[in-house]
């Protein structure tokens, strides 16, 4: 099946620092990635829908000079939380679907915990 | 607007039981996806199932069933014959159809917490 593969699965850095997610469909070429944050027990919140060779388009509320995103290649997706701190300490995931139709499932990385110190 | 509700927070169970995780959701659209993910302790989001509003046949994969009403915006879960490997949280979620270009999104429910105890 589809294989999602997100890199790293864990950062602990010093607050200020800027930390760079990746996020790369192994075995399809993914138009369409998804970044995603989660606070324990909580469900996932949609931060930006990433779209190859185009800018991503930010959820009400995502700081987007915060957040970068950039998606350079049908592959590879990849989040930057620029000055980074503790507040910004979450559960990040990625997803990417197959297709542009919404009946594609999408498939998810393992995710990465940020921990700002 | 699109919502996805998951009433159970969380629910335990004893090995063998069978356990039925609700999902009720609101959409406007006639042509809509819903989708149930497993998420683990591990964190990684397993794809479940897949169902198109205009597929109300219920589906069945091992111990895994699903229960689609369109009569009550329903699309439960159930685990037959739980077992300890099935302790995850599990979130149903709501696409609507792709129309003009545009990529909507999936949104989810709350998750339910299924622990099944030995």
């Amino acid at each position: 099946g589809a294989v999602v593969s997100q890199h790293p699965s864990w950062v602990i850095c010093k607050s200020g620092t800027s930390v760079k997610i990746e996020c790369r469909s192994l075995d399809f070429q993914a138009t369409t990635m998804f970044w995603y944050r989660q606070f324990p027990k909580q469900s996932l919140m949609l931060m930006a829908t990433s779209n190859e060779g185009s800018k991503a388009t930010y959820e009400q509320g995502v700081e987007k000079d915060k957040f970068l995103i950039n998606h350079a290649s049908l592959t590879l997706s990849t989040l930057t939380v620029t000055s980074a701190h503790p507040e910004d300490s979450s559960f990040y995931i990625c997803s990417a679907r197959r297709g542009q139709g919404n009946n594609q499932p999408q498939h998810f990385g393992d995710g990465t915990r940020l921990s700002i110190l | 607007a699109q919502k996805v509700t998951q009433a159970q927070t969380e629910i335990s169970v004893v090995e063998k039981e069978d356990v039925t995780l609700d999902c009720v959701y609101e959409t406007r659209d006639t042509t809509y996806y819903l989708f149930w993910y497993k998420q683990p302790p591990s964190g990684e989001l397993v794809f479940l199932i897949r169902r198109n509003s205009f597929d109300e046949q219920n589906e069945i994969s091992g111990r895994y069933s699903w229960n689609f009403q369109k009569s009550t915006s329903s699309f439960n879960f159930t685990i037959t014959a739980s077992q300890v490997v099935d302790s995850a949280v599990y979130f149903c979620a709501l696409s609507e159809a792709f129309y003009g270009g545009a990529t909507n999104k999936l949104i989810f429910g709350t998750g339910t917490l299924l622990a099944v105890q030995p």
